[in-house]
């Protein structure tokens, strides 16, 4: 099976802008979640979406949202672009069902705020 | 509220010497304790996990304890080589949540 996959692996925006970012799960894989790394926090959890629907959030402002459609792809989109969302934007699949959590990460995609 | 503590920061060891990354968790509801291997400018790869209903599981050179009495999980890693060098991650989640809570991370060196 082909692995998880993110587009575009690199962006440089500049602040106020707003950025889409997207991840396809491995096939099969109903759950995606998106996560930020960054050097100084590490990596935090942003949400998690699973049949379309968002089923878990972490503790991120409302610029941060994202969305799942009916093949499972995923986006994400930052709006009002800061100089501290520079980061590394992982996203990871996982089958969903109950017992079955394991995730898989995305390459990431790496984004730079000027 | 959720919070996995990971140590120690930096670990390291001779080649063929052990390595122990350790982490504590706070949300009880947690049961699912993967962790994770990062090497520089590449995705997390899954090398190990254990559930609550399990106290130690291994994979040839890696070991992962579990105390839910403690919330003390550790990962164990016996004749590290060279290639084991990277950044783990330990981290914890709920029932089938695709939330993962992560540590801080551990860079470990292996000297050859």
């Amino acid at each position: 099976k082909a692995g998880v996959t993110q587009t575009p692996r690199y962006l440089i925006k500049t602040r106020g802008q707003q950025v889409t970012l997207s991840c396809s799960p491995i096939s099969g894989h109903r759950s995606v979640s998106w996560y930020q790394q960054t050097p100084g926090q590490g990596l935090q959890f942003l949400f998690e979406y699973f049949s379309e629907t968002q089923r878990n959030k972490g503790n991120f402002p409302g610029r941060f949202s994202g969305r799942q459609f009916s093949n499972s792809r995923s986006e994400m989109n930052v709006s009002t672009l800061e100089l501290g969302d520079s980061a590394l934007y992982l996203c990871a699949s996982t089958p969903g069902r109950e017992g079955n959590n394991e995730q898989f990460f995305g390459p990431g995609t790496r984004l730079t705020v000027l | 509220g959720e919070n996995v503590e990971q140590h120690p920061s930096t670990l390291s060891v001779q080649e063929g010497d052990s390595a122990v990354i350790k982490c504590t968790y706070s949300d009880s509801a947690s049961n699912y304790f993967p962790w994770y291997k990062q090497e520089l400018g590449k995705r997390p790869q899954l090398i190990i996990d254990i559930r609550s209903n399990v106290g130690e599981k291994k994979d040839q050179r890696i070991a992962v304890t579990l105390n839910k009495t403690a919330k003390h999980f550790s990962l164990h890693i016996t004749e590290t080589q060279p290639e084991d060098s990277a950044v783990y991650f330990c981290a914890a989640s709920s029932s089938n949540t695709g939330k993962l809570i992560f540590g801080q991370g551990t860079t470990l060196q292996v000297k050859p």
